[in-house]
């Protein structure tokens, strides 16, 4: 059964420093997600992604985030200059059509630590 | 805020037992859907109930959804170790394109 990816499954950085979490969405969808959890709280949206554009983001995706499709499957979030409070799990997902009539695919997520 | 609000907050049951989590919201919805966690793992979709519906089946797992009141309670019947996890429920609003989650509620299932 075909599934949503994430590399790394862990990644450590110093604070302010710049990362990349990486995405290979499930081959036939059309829309992406990114979504974050610090530990202990609830799941939030950052952003959704469709035809090389940013659809809807949150609060949270400020000008620090930003996502790419770089090429015909990954699927991309940086953070600019990371801050202590990014420690969080983050998520990827995808769907095939928009999220109001169906169901979003999560990944594995990406444990971010920043020391 | 259109997130969803499950409560209880945490619920702790004999394997066999059956478990109810709800979860409450504010807006008018498109689709309510809920999902598992397993400790420090991703999300597992369970089922998506859309606005139009009241009640969907997948196995153990039963859902419904009351627009007037706003809410929707999963049901899990005949309930295992197995399905100890975190259960959230996610709504996703009128013309957007983004899901919002509620804090969860912490199922315990005891052997």
């Amino acid at each position: 059964e075909p599934e949503v990816t994430q590399t790394p499954s862990h990644q450590v950085t110093q604070m302010g420093q710049e990362v990349i979490l990486r995405c290979v969405p499930i081959s036939n969808h059309l829309y992406f997600y990114w979504y974050r959890q610090i530990l202990g709280q609830k799941v939030e949206f950052l952003v959704s992604f469709y035809n090389n554009e940013i659809s809807e983001k949150s609060e949270i995706f400020d000008d620090q985030f930003s996502v790419e499709r770089p090429d015909g499957s990954n699927f991309t979030l940086k953070i600019r200059s990371t801050k202590l409070e990014d420690s969080a799990m983050y998520f990827c997902a995808s769907s095939v059509v928009r999220s109001g009539t169906d169901t979003q695919y999560f990944g594995p997520g990406t444990r971010l630590t920043v020391l | 805020s259109q997130q969803g609000e499950e409560d209880p907050q945490a619920l702790s049951i004999q394997e066999g037992e059956n478990a109810t989590m709800n979860c409450s919201y504010k807006t008018s919805i498109n689709n309510l859907q809920w999902y598992r966690q397993n400790s420090g793992r991703g999300l597992v979709h369970l089922i998506l109930i859309r606005s139009n519906e009241r009640e969907k089946h997948s196995g153990r797992l039963r859902v419904t959804l009351d627009t007037s009141k706003k809410s929707s309670s999963l049901l899990i019947t005949a309930s295992r170790a197995a399905d100890t996890a975190s259960y959230f429920c996610a709504t996703v609003w009128y013309n957007n394109n983004d899901m919002r989650f509620g804090a969860g509620t912490r199922l315990t299932v005891k052997p």
